[in-house]
């Protein structure tokens, strides 16, 4: 199985500073027949589901601020929330698809400095 | 508005068997790959199982012969029939989806939408 892990743990940043997450896999999720990465993230809040972010490791998923942004290739990986709001206080996960069984990141907590 | 709703957790034995249960409204259970993920109290994502709408199924390592995904049309239901329960499968359940169109078997593994969870907590 494919291990993706993601670093800080925790991080606390200062309302509209930039808040950045990465995440490295344990082999390259990149597909060379499409030249794509199979790598999502996810936000999820106290006591509710997770939300998707980003697919394809920098497409941003309909509905999601631009203040998210996902960025990398093979097997690193980032999630940069530009200017972090109070709403943006979650933990975050990344996951990649590109095997069975699918599997996140440990998640990373972002709290507000 | 596309919901699903995830019941059938509880409390349970170990060595016990449970079944929960995805009702889907505004989606549908057969036309879409369906999967069940679960969150352990304070712990991470485990993705669990997947069924497609071929009808294929997929396990995770840690429940496969123990655990059975399923559903039902006439109901606009997903299942996931679980045996032989252990303390290490207390969880919250959700079911999951994606809605976007799939062009590829992996791209099912991208979860748009989501159930607000059951918990199942498996202890004597």
């Amino acid at each position: 199985d494919i291990v993706m892990t993601q670093s800080p743990d925790s991080l606390a940043v200062s309302l509209g500073e930039r808040a950045t997450i990465n995440c490295k896999s344990s082999q390259s999720v990149l597909y060379s027949s499409n030249s794509r990465n199979y790598v999502a993230w996810y936000q999820q809040k106290p006591g509710q589901p997770p939300k998707l972010l980003i697919y394809w490791a920098s497409t941003r998923e309909s509905g999601v601020p631009d203040r998210f942004s996902g960025s990398g290739s093979g097997t690193d990986f980032t999630l940069t929330i530009s200017s972090l709001q109070a709403e943006d206080v979650a933990v975050y996960y990344c996951q990649q698809y590109y095997s069975t069984p699918p599997t996140f990141g440990q998640g990373t907590k972002v709290e507000i400095k | 508005e596309v919901q699903l709703v995830e019941t059938g957790g509880g409390l349970i034995q170990p060595g016990g068997s449970l079944r929960l249960s995805c009702a889907a409204s505004g989606f549908t259970v057969s036309t879409n790959h369906m999967s069940w993920l679960r969150q352990a109290p304070g712990k991470g994502l485990e993705w669990v199982s997947i069924i497609y709408t071929g009808d294929n199924t997929y396990y995770a390592h840690s429940v496969k012969g123990r655990f059975t995904i399923s559903r039902d049309s006439s109901r606009n239901t997903l299942y996931l029939q679980m045996n032989n329960l252990r303390a290490e499968d207390t969880a919250v359940y959700y079911c999951a989806s994606r809605m976007t169109t799939v062009v590829s078997p992996l791209e099912a593994y991208v979860f748009d939408i989501w159930g607000q969870g059951t918990m199942l907590t498996v202890s004597s």
